[in-house]
């Protein structure tokens, strides 16, 4: 069974610092990976989408990329502001099923 | 364009107590749904995928039931809530041939 793992579970940094989210998968059979934030109490909002052949997506200050064959995703966060608190999590897809990452809890201090 | 609802927002119930919560998808048709759970200081859970009217997928053993009536109607249901229960439960929905997921605002339970 996949299963998806996010280091580190809680981060706080000072407002401007650039950051890195790690995730990490079992099965490299996946069929795309995608990065979600989530605000507190709230649903969960799509931020970027890598194909499983593709290495890597940007949107804005947000870069993530994806190594398949070893299983491991990273979220970059150029600039960081305290706009960007939230919650987050990435999931792999497989098939009509998407599993999740327990998520990283991200505080910028401004 | 396309929007998704869950209702209610919030709810506490007592335990033994039966449930229902209802997602409705408009704007678009045959959509994949899906129900998940997340509770505190955990990840997110599948709890069942639909592909289409009456077709239900569970993926984890649970006194949780899931119905689809309608084509864009998910329901989630329980004939006795348990403690175990409570947490957020969130609705999505995909398109088949599409790569993402769209979710609804949750629905907080609290059973007492």
């Amino acid at each position: 069974k996949q299963e998806v793992t996010q280091i580190p579970a809680a981060l706080s940094v000072p407002e401007g610092e650039n950051l890195v989210l790690n995730c990490s998968f079992t099965d490299s059979a996946i069929y795309n990976l995608q990065w979600f934030r989530q605000d507190p109490g709230k649903g969960l909002t799509s931020l970027l989408l890598i194909q499983s052949s593709q290495r890597e997506q940007t949107s804005g200050r947000l870069n993530a990329s994806l190594d398949k064959s070893s299983g491991r995703s990273t979220l970059y966060i150029a600039a960081s502001q305290p706009g960007d608190s939230a919650t987050y999590l990435c999931a792999v897809r497989r098939g009509n099923q998407f599993y999740f990452g327990t998520g990283t809890s991200l505080t910028v201090i401004p | 364009s396309q929007t998704i609802h869950q209702w209610p927002a919030t709810l506490v119930q007592p335990v033994g107590s039966p449930l229902s919560l209802e997602c409705t998808v408009e704007g678009t048709s045959n959509p994949n749904l899906y129900w998940y759970r997340q509770a505190a200081g955990r990840g997110l859970q599948l709890l069942f995928y639909s592909v289409g009217i009456g077709q239900i997928s569970s993926e984890v053993p649970q006194n949780l039931s899931a119905s689809r009536p309608q084509d864009r109607q998910f329901i989630l249901s329980s004939k006795k809530l348990l403690l175990s229960d409570s947490g957020f439960y969130l609705c999505a929905w995909s398109r088949p041939a599409q790569e993402t997921q769209y979710f609804g605002p949750g629905t907080r339970l609290l059973v007492l």
